[in-house]
C-alpha cells in the first residue's frame, strides 16, 4: 500500500538551530516524493521535489531509497519557515499521498 | 488569471442538507483534482478529472458524493444529505498533463464545510 509517514505532528526549534522533518514512505514502484508547505493563512504550496535536487528557501531533502526516507533539512532555522510542511508520494496513479504534517515553529 | 478559484470559502450546513462546491482552475490546466483534509490529517484524494472525463474516483467517495467538470473547464463537487463526518476542508487543485505528477499542482484556498 502507498503510505507518508510524518512521525512528528510538531518540531520546535530557536532561530538558527538545525531543522530535520522526517519522512518516510511505503511504495513499491520508484515514486515522486515531494514537500508542500502551508504558511499561516495561506495556500497549500510546492516546496520542492525530489527529481530537481534543488535548494529552496534553504531546505534540502535526499530520497533515500534503501531507507525509504526523504527528510527535509535546513541547516539554520529563521522564524519566517514557521509553517505546515507536508510530505508527499506520487506513483503512477496520478495523485498525490500526503503524509499528516508536521507543523515546525521557530521561535525567537 | 489568479490561479485555483474556490466558492464559497466556508459552508455552514445542517445535517441532510445538500451542498455543492464550485472550483475554477487555472485556465490552461487539464487536469483538475479534489482532495478532502481533516483535522490533524493530510490531504486525502478523492478524485480527478482530465479535460472532462473523471478517470480515478477514491473509496473516500460515497455515492452521497458526485463531481463534475461538464466543459473541461470548472468543477462543482456536491454531497448529498450531508453528514457530520463530512465536515472538513475541500481543497481543488489543478495541472497541465506532462508536468510531472505533483510538479505542476496549484491549490485553491478550500471550501471549509460544518455540518452542524
Amino acid at each position: 500500500a502507498q503510505r507518508v509517514t510524518q512521525p512528528e505532528k510538531l518540531l520546535s526549534v530557536f532561530k538558527g538551530a538545525p531543522v530535520e522533518l522526517k519522512c518516510n514512505y511505503s511504495y513499491s514502484g520508484s515514486p515522486e516524493l515531494f514537500w508542500y508547505v502551508q504558511y499561516s493563512r495561506q495556500r497549500l504550496q510546492l516546496l520542492l521535489r525530489h527529481i530537481s535536487r534543488e535548494s529552496i528557501k534553504g531546505f534540502t531533502a535526499d530520497l533515500n531509497k534503501g531507507e525509504t526516507s526523504f527528510h527535509l533539512k535546513k541547516p539554520f532555522a529563521q522564524e519566517e519557515d514557521s509553517a505546515m510542511y507536508y510530505c508527499a508520494l506520487s506513483g503512477a496513479t496520478n495523485k498525490l499521498i500526503f503524509g499528516t504534517g508536521t507543523l515546525l515553529a521557530v521561535q525567537p | 488569471d489568479t490561479g485555483v478559484s474556490q466558492n464559497p470559502r466556508h459552508k455552514i450546513t445542517k445535517r441532510g442538507q445538500n451542498v455543492t462546491f464550485r472550483c475554477d482552475p487555472i485556465s490552461e490546466h487539464n487536469r483538475l483534482y479534489w482532495y478532502r483534509q481533516t483535522l490533524g490529517q493530510g490531504p486525502e484524494f478523492l478524485t480527478y478529472f482530465q479535460n472532462e472525463a473523471q478517470l480515478e474516483k477514491s473509496r473516500l467517495l460515497s455515492d452521497r458524493f458526485s463531481a463534475e467538470r461538464p466543459k473541461g473547464s470548472f468543477s462543482t463537487l456536491e454531497i448529498q444529505r450531508t453528514e457530520q463526518g463530512d465536515s472538513a476542508m475541500y481543497l481543488c487543485a489543478s495541472s497541465l498533463t506532462g508536468t510531472g505528477e505533483g510538479y505542476g499542482y496549484t491549490f485553491g484556498s478550500g471550501t471549509r464545510l460544518t455540518v452542524v
